[in-house]
């Protein structure tokens, strides 16, 4: 089965600084890869995913990359705010688009410094 | 227009008994899954559904089961609780297909002794 590797586990940045969470994942099958942020208390919320036919992905501060030939996926926040603060989770599908459930990896706890 | 409900949001238990975490959704998915989450650990999928009556084991199915007797409806159920089971369990639905966007609900916190 599909097998995600996250890094760092913890990261911490000064606000307005930007930062950046790197994925690898171990099945070439893979073709969809979400990232969800998690509040503390709450359910993961979607914020961007990508597709394996495209490279990059931007959403005004968040984006993310895609390199296939290398199996990894990179979440990058620009102009980071304070309630940027949360737990970071990517994702990959390995088959069905995800109709059989994402494989996560372990999370990046991301700390906005004031 | 709730999205994904859970209930309850927390429960203690004791080894050996049992328990249903109710799952609803009002987004007409056909798609529904249950994931756990343990501490510094990403989610982990118990068992999915693409649709009423289909039901298929995700990565740790053991010691659960599940039903979808409904679009909106997906219980699962803990027959004979164990301390391994203590854990956060979310409850997520997408519309499947590729609109893959899979929608959280809050989580149910259990605590097992």
């Amino acid at each position: 089965g599909e097998n995600v590797e996250q890094h760092p586990s913890t990261l911490s940045v000064q606000e307005g600084d930007s930062a950046v969470i790197k994925c690898t994942y171990s099945d070439s099958a893979s073709n969809y890869f979400p990232w969800y942020k998690q509040e503390l208390g709450k359910g993961p919320q979607l914020i961007i995913d990508i597709r394996s036919n495209v490279g990059e992905k931007k959403d005004q501060r968040i984006a993310v990359t895609l390199n296939k030939t290398a199996k990894h996926f990179s979440l990058h926040i620009t102009e980071t705010q304070p309630e940027d603060s949360a737990v970071y989770f990517c994702a990959a599908a390995d088959k069905g688009g995800g109709a059989d459930g994402l494989t996560f990896g372990k999370g990046t706890h991301l700390i906005i410094q004031p | 227009n709730a999205g994904v409900t859970q209930t309850p949001k927390f429960r203690i238990l004791k080894i050996g008994q049992s328990m249903t975490l109710q799952c609803t959704q009002d987004m007409n998915h056909n798609y529904m899954y249950w994931y756990r989450q343990d501490p510094g650990m990403g989610l982990k999928l118990i068992y999915y559904s693409v649709g009423a009556g289909i039901t298929d084991k995700g990565e740790v199915p053991n010691g659960y089961n599940v039903s979808r007797s409904t679009t909106e409806d997906f219980p699962l159920r803990l027959e004979l609780a164990a301390p391994s089971q203590t854990s956060v369990y979310f409850c997520a639905s997408s519309q499947g297909g590729d609109r893959e966007t899979q929608y959280f609900g809050p989580g149910t916190r259990l605590l097992v002794l």
